[in-house]
């Protein structure tokens, strides 16, 4: 079963903005993180937050993780085009302690 | 450069034949993966492999196969078992197995079969 689900499924931006999506789960974690995907591409990983954190940051990234609601979220401040993409949350944990489980995604549109 | 090469990226098969995605690693990464993906949809996990001549199911492996004979390579069958095999295969390594170690990813392969 699912374990991540994002929310939007989509959202379309101006270059500048910023964008927010989120993420919730159902079961406990060991640890969240955040891929993204250029279209027809591998994803590559972004950022990973552990149980015990509550924030982190990577340059124009900010994660958070409210392991009391079972969501986290992923800020991209100051978004520019190339940052047009598909945004996955994948978490561990629970009877599944050795393999990620993907949510379905949200497409993020930069508009120029 | 380090990474992980699919071969081919593109794939065509009629229903009916086996077809086997290649994946080699040069990171030295002990465990592999192997994720199918469907349009608007996230990936599921078919096969993992945490260290070499050893592999356990995902969540639909049905349909699959996998060996893992040699570090660098993890190749997939597809066999004329699996219902619905058209879409796109990704496959991914981690230095070490478990939940701590993020995923690099190949570029993938799409195969349709008709």
């Amino acid at each position: 079963s699912q374990q991540g689900e994002e929310d939007p499924q989509a959202l379309s931006i101006q270059e500048g903005e910023n964008a927010t999506m989120n993420c919730s789960y159902k079961t406990s974690i060991n640890n969240l993180q955040w891929y993204r995907q250029n279209s027809g591409r591998g994803l590559v990983h972004l950022i990973l937050i552990r149980s015990n954190e509550r924030e982190k940051h990577s340059g124009r990234l900010r994660v958070t993780l409210d392991t009391s609601k079972k969501s986290s979220s992923l800020l991209i401040t100051a978004s520019r085009a190339a940052d047009t993409a598909s945004y996955f949350c994948a978490t561990s944990g629970g009877d599944s302690s050795y393999k990620l489980i993907f949510g379905s995604g949200t497409r993020l549109l930069v508009r120029p | 450069d380090g990474g992980i090469t699919q071969s081919p990226k593109y794939l065509f098969r009629k229903e009916g034949q086996n077809v086997t995605l290649s994946c080699e690693q040069n990171l030295n990464h002990d465990a592999m993966y192997w994720y199918r993906q469907d349009p608007g949809q996230g990936l599921r996990l078919i096969y993992y492999s945490q260290i070499v001549n050893d592999f356990q199911k995902g969540d639909i492996a049905e349909g699959y196969s996998v060996s893992r004979e040699k570090k660098e390579s993890f190749p997939l069958t597809v066999t004329s078992a699996q219902k619905n095999p058209t879409a796109f295969y990704l496959c991914a390594s981690s230095w070490a197995p478990g939940p701590n170690s993020p995923l690099h990813f190949g570029n993938g392969t799409r195969l349709t079969v008709t």
